[in-house]
């Protein structure tokens, strides 16, 4: 039931781009993504909504492909505060009840 | 400055004891969460409240109970009878319970039991 995220980590040097993907194995209404460093609360990053909505940070980007049920977090140009721990969260209904996933852990090298 | 409050950041209890998490909210939100996270594993949905006087189980309530007699707060009681419960505590509030609003999340308390 929970989504798998893949990678599972990935090293970047500074400027390099990274793509992160989410996969449910149920029919999708939202995914929620999130960033979490070590010890701090998850920080939000966007929201993509069944019918194309989407909220979020401009300088993040993502995908949400209702068929596949899956979203991806597309990251440019990074920097080293892109670092930590990266979470999408899905709901399957018109709740706010988020199943989160399994986490891609991000380090990103000067 | 509007936001969560998670009291205390560190707690440390005996094995059998029943202890209270506290999670305070100025942001007028509706709807608020708590949630446990393990060691490198994802947020596992514990409660949920939707509205004052109004809270459903989530995924792995056992264990755990909640009250919301106040807008602002949302107390989690971690009791006796849940097995492992030594984990970060996640508190997160949102405007309402739609799929479509992000979810702030506290600062988290570590409870370790001994």
């Amino acid at each position: 039931q929970q989504p798998v995220q893949s990678p599972q980590a990935v090293i970047l040097r500074e400027g390099e781009d990274a793509v992160i993907n989410c996969s449910s194995s149920k029919a999708l209404y939202s995914v929620h993504w999130y960033r979490q460093k070590h010890g701090e609360a998850p920080v939000f990053l966007m929201i993509l909504l069944k019918g194309g909505e989407q909220k979020g940070h401009e300088k993040i980007s993502a995908s949400f492909n209702e068929k596949k049920q899956q979203s991806s977090l597309y990251l440019t140009a990074s920097q080293l505060s892109y670092s930590g721990t990266y979470f999408c969260g899905s709901t399957g209904g018109a709740t706010n009840k988020l199943i989160f996933g399994t986490g891609t852990l991000l380090a990103v090298q000067p | 400055d509007g936001g969560i409050t998670q009291s205390p950041k560190y707690l440390f209890r005996k094995e059998g004891q029943n202890v209270t998490l506290s999670c305070e909210q100025n942001l007028n939100h509706d709807a608020m969460y708590w949630y446990r996270q393990d060691p490198g594993q994802g947020l596992r949905l514990i409660y949920y409240s939707q509205i004052v006087n109004d809270f459903q189980k989530g995924d792995i309530a056992e264990g755990y109970s909640v009250s919301r007699e106040k807008k602002e707060s949302f107390p989690l009681t971690v009791t006796s009878a849940q097995k492992n419960p030594t984990a970060f505590y996640l508190c997160a509030s949102s405007l309402v319970a739609d799929p479509g609003d992000e979810q702030f999340f506290g600062p988290g308390t570590r409870l370790t039991v001994l």
